[in-house]
């Protein structure tokens, strides 16, 4: 698994609510995933990081921020959650010199 | 339009049979990328294919490069192959990130 961990593992949250998921490493890998699962759509990339305070927007990074001050840890918010943000969120790391990446375990995210 | 087409959206099988899924993409690639996701669970990286043949199993992934299309088979299939089969690529622009198809959902019913 790639000593990958998200938290919380499940949330419900109301309307306009921030909220803020997190993603932990333990293997000191370079690039950082966060990515949304919804029927129909499958994986879609919200935003990726190459590097500490390296980030940039992915295709569906609208109401969307991330932070990445630690190697190991990339932080995923809604400044202001909506129900359309209802979704299961995936973090991943790929291992540099590869194509591999490694999925976490997911945030199962309801926004009444 | 998605760079990463699959077949079927979804497959009921009887327990032995053997299962095909297809994987179609339009952009030029680095690699091809097979993953499952059981319910409710988390995703792995089955195979990660450049050209050819690979095999784990009763798994194997195909890849034809001209064709720019991918096939896993699932031989003797069992009910634990039920799962969702994600096809992914990375391209040779954008390295390292993956686009996804959207998947295959199967089920094998003993």
């Amino acid at each position: 698994d790639a000593g990958i961990t998200q938290s919380p593992r499940h949330k419900v949250t109301e309307t306009g609510t921030p909220v803020t998921l997190r993603c932990h490493q333990t293997e000191n890998h370079r690039y950082m995933y966060w990515y949304r699962q919804d029927p129909g759509h499958g994986l879609r990339l919200i935003h990726y990081s190459y590097g500490v305070k390296d980030t940039d927007k992915g295709e569906v990074s609208d109401g969307y921020s991330v932070s990445r001050s630690k190697t190991e840890d990339f932080l995923l918010t809604l400044e202001s959650a909506t129900s359309s943000q209802t979704s299961v969120y995936f973090c991943a790391i790929s291992v540099q010199g590869t194509d591999t990446q490694y999925f976490g375990p997911g945030t199962r995210l309801t926004v009444l | 339009k998605n760079e990463v087409e699959q077949s079927p959206q979804n497959l009921t099988a009887q327990e032995g049979e053997f299962i095909t899924i297809n994987c179609s993409y339009s952009v030029g690639i680095s690699a091809l990328h097979w993953l499952q996701q059981h319910p409710g669970g988390g995703i792995v990286s089955l195979f990660m294919l450049s050209s050819g043949k690979k095999k784990h199993g009763r798994l194997i992934a195909t890849i034809n490069i001209q064709e720019k299309h991918s096939s896993l088979h699932i031989t003797a299939s069992h009910p634990r192959d039920s799962a969702v089969y994600i096809c992914a690529v990375t391209t040779i622009i954008t390295g390292n990130q993956f686009y996804f198809g959207t998947g295959t959902s199967l089920t094998v019913i003993p």
